[in-house]
């Protein structure tokens, strides 16, 4: 059964205090991992796909990262309008599995100014 | 920019009423997704649909059914509501390219209560 754990439930951060987020999997075999971005009362936004080991993305104060275990959202001097509740997910391989998503319970970030 | 839309956003039911809840995207995506979102659970997928005319369940289907007549709709159904299920229902949809399944694209939610 494939598994995600987000860690650490919960984050406060001042503005500019650069920190990570901890995304660790188990899936037979991974053909994507996902992080999105959830505001309150609201769905969540897709933010990147990470394919391999070793892959990195980029978009503007975040960066995600691959192992073959985990993922780590990196967050560079965030501002307060980082604060939202960032979560991850994988797709796995397989026969009737490759559509679906397993999603961790998620990081909720507060970024105070 | 519509994307992917959800109705209603808010409903109160009593215990054994029913409802639908529609999705619509305007994407023209093959695949769609039902999930719920429960405090401390994460989403979890209730059913899906890899194309019209075709569903199959996820890891949370019972109490639920779910049509997809056109491409363009998903509708999950609640045929006898149970407090159980009072959550944020939430729809996605996704594409794929090539081998490779795109980014699923999320609706704003349905805050369902169930009294």
């Amino acid at each position: 059964e494939d598994q995600v754990t987000q860690s650490p439930e919960a984050l406060r951060l001042q503005e500019g205090e650069s920190s990570s987020l901890n995304c660790s999997y188990t899936v037979s075999g991974l053909r994507g991992l996902f992080w999105y971005r959830q505001d309150p009362g609201k769905g969540p936004e897709f933010l990147f796909t990470l394919y391999s080991a070793g892959e990195e993305k980029e978009k503007e104060r975040l960066k995600a990262t691959l192992t073959k275990k985990e993922s780590f959202l990196h967050i560079t001097a965030p501002k307060p309008e980082d604060s939202a509740t960032y979560l991850c997910a994988v797709q796995a391989i397989g026969r009737g599995s490759n559509y679906k998503l397993t999603f961790g319970k998620g990081t909720l970030l507060t970024v105070n100014p | 920019n519509a994307g992917v839309t959800q109705t209603p956003k808010f409903r109160v039911l009593k215990t054994g009423q029913s409802m639908t809840l529609l999705c619509a995207q305007d994407m023209n995506h093959e695949y769609m997704y039902w999930y719920r979102q429960d405090p401390g659970m994460g989403l979890r997928l209730i059913h899906y649909s890899v194309g019209e005319g075709t569903t199959a369940k996820g890891e949370v289907p019972d109490g639920y059914n779910v049509s997809r007549l056109k491409k363009q709709n998903f509708l999950l159904g609640l045929e006898s509501a149970a407090p159980s299920q009072t959550s944020v229902y939430f729809c996605a949809s996704s594409t794929r390219r090539g081998h490779s399944n795109q980014p699923q694209h999320f609706g704003d939610g349905t805050r369902l209560s169930i009294l």
